[in-house]
């Protein structure tokens, strides 16, 4: 199916543990993000993506780790992960830097 | 650098009452404006957007104009639903996107 999907839905995982969220897209979209959703905090930039290979920090990259080796595929991994990671990601991507974003359906991690 | 503000919420309106949410931005260049509806439990949606000063978009009864003057954005609708019961976020795309920190809206009947 076309469009951008987020794996898993829900996740939960113990504290010190490296974890690895996935996002796919179809539409060969140049520029990619992460952002986490917080009570309070909107949306935060985490990692974006311009194309394949080029990757640079957002607002809250700490903790964090993201790679693009193919065009479809973000990646986020959380090295080690603590309590404070306990959110909601979700995975967007754009054609161009001025088109709008489409979103993923989000991942809901919860660090215990 | 670029940002958008938000006017905070909760909002809390009766059916078929009239809606403005302000949104207002910083910004190098000419960005493209939008807006977002996220429901519960649900990523954010596309509600309109508009690319250059003076675009209006519009959809589902939602409007929203692009005031360069006023570097604002606000999303208006006449009469709203209770099934427009959502958190709304006004965004920004320049070399990233910037989003504001969300307006949920609760419409009761």
């Amino acid at each position: 199916d076309a469009g951008i999907t987020q794996s898993p839905r829900y996740k939960i995982t113990e504290t010190g543990r490296q974890v690895t969220l996935m996002c796919h897209q179809t539409w060969s979209h140049s520029y990619m993000f992460w952002y986490r959703q917080d009570l309070g905090h909107g949306l935060r930039l985490i990692y974006y993506s311009a194309a394949a290979d080029i990757t640079d920090k957002g607002e809250v990259p700490d903790g964090y780790v993201v790679s693009r080796s193919k065009t479809e595929n973000f990646p986020l991994t959380l090295e080690s992960a603590t309590r404070s990671q306990t959110s909601v990601y979700f995975c967007a991507s754009t054609y161009s830097s001025n088109t709008e974003a489409f979103f993923g359906q989000g991942t809901r991690l919860t660090v215990v | 650098g670029d940002s958008v503000t938000q006017m905070e919420g909760p909002v809390t309106l009766s059916e078929e009452a009239f809606l403005t949410i302000n949104c207002t931005y910083t910004a190098t260049g000419y960005p493209s404006l939008f807006w977002y509806v996220q429901y519960p439990g649900e990523g954010l949606q596309l509600l309109l957007k508009a690319t250059k000063a003076d675009d209006k978009g519009s959809n589902k009864g939602f409007e929203a104009t692009y005031r360069k003057e006023t570097t604002s954005f606000h999303l208006e609708k006449g009469s709203v639903q209770v099934s427009d019961s959502a958190v709304y976020f006004c965004a920004l795309a320049g070399n990233q996107f910037y989003f504001g920190t969300g307006t949920s809206l609760t419409v009761i009947p």
